[in-house]
């Protein structure tokens, strides 16, 4: 295990259509960040997870995106119904222990909606 | 909420030049990153500082915390170089509280 893993790289999608994207993160690691970024943007911060347990979801930028990490190893991130506004890099990242900000940071998913 | 000002946004140096970014925030923080992100859209981690100076390599970063304002430094470029660089603040614990900067577009010619 090298470190964070997002799966797909690049997602081109129609608006309208539901899309998920997947993080692996480092396997030790209990603390999981979905961040999103849009072109000529730093990051912003989405929700993070703590294990299972979703800590801070009010920063979703609408109820159509929701995450999960069901078992507290992997996450997904859903954006249902996709609007051209929803293209972006949508990035993971995840951390050893809650109270250090150390993250290490997944490759992204980049998401363009059509 | 922290606002996180970084200069140059852009900048475009010959190969072996000495690169300076500078990072400025406005809150007081716990720690401070500087992130590399390649064009395929991968974020690197390079540092986390707290107080004074790192050095990985070409690459320096220092901290001052009394002024709120940290620099990023890479010595001797190098095209392999280029990229954005990011700074972002940490004002407790998690990285759920970090607040990015733009970030900074560096080219480095050969």
């Amino acid at each position: 295990d090298t470190g964070v893993s997002q799966d797909p790289r690049h997602k081109i999608t129609k608006r309208g259509q539901n899309v998920t994207f997947r993080c692996d993160p480092i396997s030790e690691h209990n603390r999981l960040y979905w961040y999103r970024q849009t072109l000529g943007q730093g990051p912003e911060f989405l929700t993070y997870f703590q294990n299972e347990a979703q800590l801070e979801k009010s920063r979703l930028l609408s109820d159509r995106f929701s995450a999960e990490r069901p078992k507290g190893s992997f996450s997904t991130l859903e954006i249902q119904r996709t609007e051209q506004g929803d293209s972006a890099m949508y990035l993971c990242a995840s951390s050893v222990v809650s109270w250090w900000p150390e993250a290490f940071f997944g490759q992204g998913t980049r998401l363009t909606v059509v | 909420k922290n606002e996180v000002e970084q200069s140059p946004q852009n900048l475009t140096a010959q190969e072996g030049e000495f690169i300076t970014i500078n990072c400025s925030y406005s809150v007081g923080i716990s720690a401070l990153h500087w992130l590399q992100q390649h064009p395929g859209g991968g974020i690197v981690s390079l540092f986390m500082l707290s107080s004074g100076k790192k050095k990985h390599g070409r690459l320096i970063a220092t901290i001052n915390i009394q002024e709120k304002h940290s620099s990023l430094h890479i010595t001797a470029s190098h095209p392999r170089d280029s990229a954005v660089y990011i700074c972002a603040v940490g004002g407790g614990g998690g990285a759920d509280g970090l607040t990015f900067g733009k970030g900074t577009h560096l080219i480095i010619q050969p």
